[in-house]
């Protein structure tokens, strides 16, 4: 089962910043956070991952709490090619289990 | 680099046959995973090669088997084909096992008849 609740959509305006949120209470120690999206029909596509800091590369920053617990993931500038479905992924960093394991996802849309 | 790729990416089967896919992993990548994607029942994990040896595998009926050759590169296959085993599949690879970010390949659109 998966280990994140994400709500199941949401919208924004091309241009604005979309903020994705989601909640991991059970995440361990050593569990990151891993964001993935997908294209309708496509293959899932990496985005950003974190443990404990806030990070940030080219296409999102990703926002963890202090008692991480939850996160969000802010694309800063949408796009109407950003409108997929986005899952947020809970992962162990040891190599016992090696298994991704996707929820419903939350699916953004993206309005002109 | 060159990303995942995965060959072929459509394929149309009629039941009872047997269907065989590939996947090329990114250069330097020593794992590679596949999953099943239906829209009833998600994205599931099927099995996990690392090294030419299955390391992990998901609730699936034994009619569904993989490899990994000494290049990295795997193939799944399915037997005796059924209606449900219409799907998305995917494959994915990493660095190392379970320790490093899985980057996924476009997919194998597989429509059984």
């Amino acid at each position: 089962d998966a280990k994140t609740t994400q709500p199941p959509s949401m919208d924004c305006a091309e241009g604005r910043a979309a903020n994705l949120p989601c909640n991991h209470s059970t995440i361990s120690g050593n569990e990151y956070v891993y964001w993935y999206r997908q294209i309708h029909s496509q293959g899932p596509q990496y985005i950003i991952h974190g443990l404990k800091n806030n990070e940030t590369n080219e296409m999102a920053s990703l926002i963890i709490t202090e008692d991480r617990k939850s996160s969000t993931l802010i694309l800063p500038h949408a796009t109407l090619r950003d409108t997929a479905v986005y899952y947020c992924i809970v992962w162990g960093s040891t190599g016992a289990n090696s298994k991704l394991t996707f929820g419903k996802g939350i699916t953004l849309s993206v309005r002109p | 680099k060159a990303g995942v790729t995965q060959t072929p990416r459509y394929l149309i089967k009629t039941r009872g046959q047997q269907v065989t896919l590939s996947c090329s992993p990114i250069s330097g990548h020593r794992s590679v995973s596949w999953y099943q994607q239906t829209p009833g029942q998600g994205l599931q994990f099927l099995f996990e090669y690392f090294s030419e040896t299955q390391r992990n595998k998901g609730n699936f009926p034994g009619r569904f088997s993989g490899r990994q050759f000494s290049n990295s590169r795997s193939e799944m296959n399915v037997s005796t084909l059924e209606l449900g085993d219409s799907a998305l599949y995917l494959c994915a690879s990493s660095a190392d096992r379970g320790r490093e970010t899985q980057y996924f390949g476009p997919g194998t659109r597989l429509l059984v008849l």
